[in-house]
């Protein structure tokens, strides 16, 4: 059972081009959508994170776009460099209860070309 | 980087044999997790810890026991390894905010 969908598994983009990953979940009870990163032989690290009453947030290349709605989340990655070179998972936390947890996306692997 | 350990770092094991991962935290934080990660899947949640002696079961938790008997160290034990549990294995610690984990660098484990 995967409750976040993610796409696509992987992406190719020029040095400068924007990289855009998409995410969409079921279950209205998920309150934060953070996304990671992982490179290769280490493991995820926290890049950015989003409420639901919130439909942009901004952190200096790196972008959510939230639709509420939609039940859908992506990640916008302008000036794409070969450093952002990796693998990108979305995510969603339930932050109450005894259901504390973290559920995954399925992972993209991004390459930027140089 | 968190102060997050895991070890053994690699291993290869056979069939049918216990297999127990360690995970050693310095941070002091209550929450602690693991996580199988598998091409396709993504991470997955086998057991987490919100507190000493405090734990519960994730997504995946069917052959995999947990301990956690000081805050520092969370144990994920394989009763009898099976070739489907052939995986990269992530510790994760959080405290308060669910969405802001700290990962570990990853055990490698081959059943054979």
């Amino acid at each position: 059972q995967q409750q976040v969908k993610q796409s696509p598994q992987s992406l190719i983009v020029q040095k400068g081009g924007i990289s855009i990953i998409n995410c969409a979940y079921e279950n209205t009870a998920f309150d934060y959508f953070p996304w990671y990163q992982q490179f290769p032989g280490k493991g995820p690290a926290l890049l950015i994170a989003i409420r639901p009453d919130v439909s942009e947030k901004k952190e200096g290349r790196f972008t959510i776009s939230f639709n509420k709605s939609a039940k859908q989340f992506s990640l916008h990655i302008m000036d794409s460099q070969p450093g952002d070179s990796a693998t990108y998972f979305c995510a969603a936390s339930i932050s109450s209860g005894s259901a504390r947890q973290l559920t995954f996306g399925s992972g993209t692997q991004l390459t930027v070309l140089p | 980087d968190a102060g997050i350990t895991q070890s053994p770092r690699h291993k290869v094991t056979e069939t049918g044999t216990p297999v127990t991962l360690r995970c050693h935290q310095t941070e002091n934080h209550r929450y602690m997790y693991w996580y199988r990660q598998d091409p396709g899947h993504g991470l997955r949640l086998i057991h987490y810890s919100y507190g000493v002696k405090d734990t519960d079961k994730g997504e995946v938790s069917d052959g995999y026991s947990v301990s956690r008997s000081k805050t520092e160290d969370f144990l994920l034990t394989l009763e009898s390894a099976t070739s489907s549990q052939t995986s990269v294995y992530f510790c994760a610690i959080s405290e308060g905010r669910v969405y802001e984990q700290y990962f570990g660098p990853g055990t490698r484990l081959t059943v054979t």
